[in-house]
């Protein structure tokens, strides 16, 4: 079955160290997504790639890095320079045609000690 | 930008009650969607909608373009609907000439349905 797999699941880090959190799509979509949700929070956009070798910033980009080198890959690193990593971390993908249907990967929980 | 509003922010029903969950947005769209999101975190489309009304099991959406606003309604509410719904506008990616390619989400409603 088609869909996006995140992994890890969940993720324990010291503080200062970067993580690389793992979103890979098997849908053929063009466009992925990388969103932040914190407690109280609608979800918002880090970082986004509509096609392959090419990104772009979102609203909440600073201290996060990602790369497009795949069309199915789009991990996303969370940098020591990121004040407040702890959050709940949700990739999702696109078709670039169509209805404007985002599909959500499961999600991975990241917890900065 | 567009804003999005829900309310209510938190809502608890007893099973079989029917239920209703709001959202309205500052600048006209093309299209809403409505999200649920359980427990787990996983997030699935549950409508997306232009005008009018869709119904999908016990789940009905309505939307008013006019008014800017939309419901999500639950029928026959069920302890297994228990989750947070959210819903979402376009926001137009400008580097890409503007396309619609991302969305701008409501904070969520938490539903619990009790047996």
């Amino acid at each position: 079955d088609g869909g996006i797999t995140q992994s890890p699941k969940y993720l324990f880090r010291k503080e200062g160290q970067n993580v690389t959190l793992s979103c890979e799509q098997n849908l053929n979509h063009d466009a992925m997504y990388w969103y932040r949700q914190d407690p109280g929070q609608g979800l918002r956009l880090i970082y986004y790639s509509q096609i392959v070798n090419d990104f772009q910033k979102g609203d909440i980009a600073e201290g996060y890095s990602v790369s497009r080198e795949k069309k199915e890959s789009f991990p996303l690193t969370v940098t020591s320079a990121q004040k407040n990593p702890t959050a709940f971390y949700l990739c999702a993908s696109m078709a670039s045609s169509g209805a404007n249907v985002l599909t959500f990967g499961a999600g991975s929980r990241l917890t900065v000690l | 930008k567009n804003e999005v509003e829900q309310s209510p922010q938190n809502l608890t029903a007893q099973e079989g009650e029917f239920i209703t969950i709001n959202c309205s947005y500052s600048v006209g769209i093309s299209a809403l969607h409505w999200l649920q999101q359980h427990p787990g975190g996983g997030i699935v489309s549950l409508f997306m909608l232009s005008s009018g009304k869709k119904k999908h099991g016990r789940l009905i959406a309505t939307i008013n373009i006019q008014e800017k606003h939309s419901s999500l309604h639950i029928t026959a509410s069920h302890p297994r609907d228990s989750a947070v719904y959210i819903c979402a506008v376009p926001q137009p990616l400008m580097n890409y000439g503007g396309s619609q390619g991302n969305l701008i989400f409501g904070k969520g409603t938490k539903l619990s349905v009790k047996p």
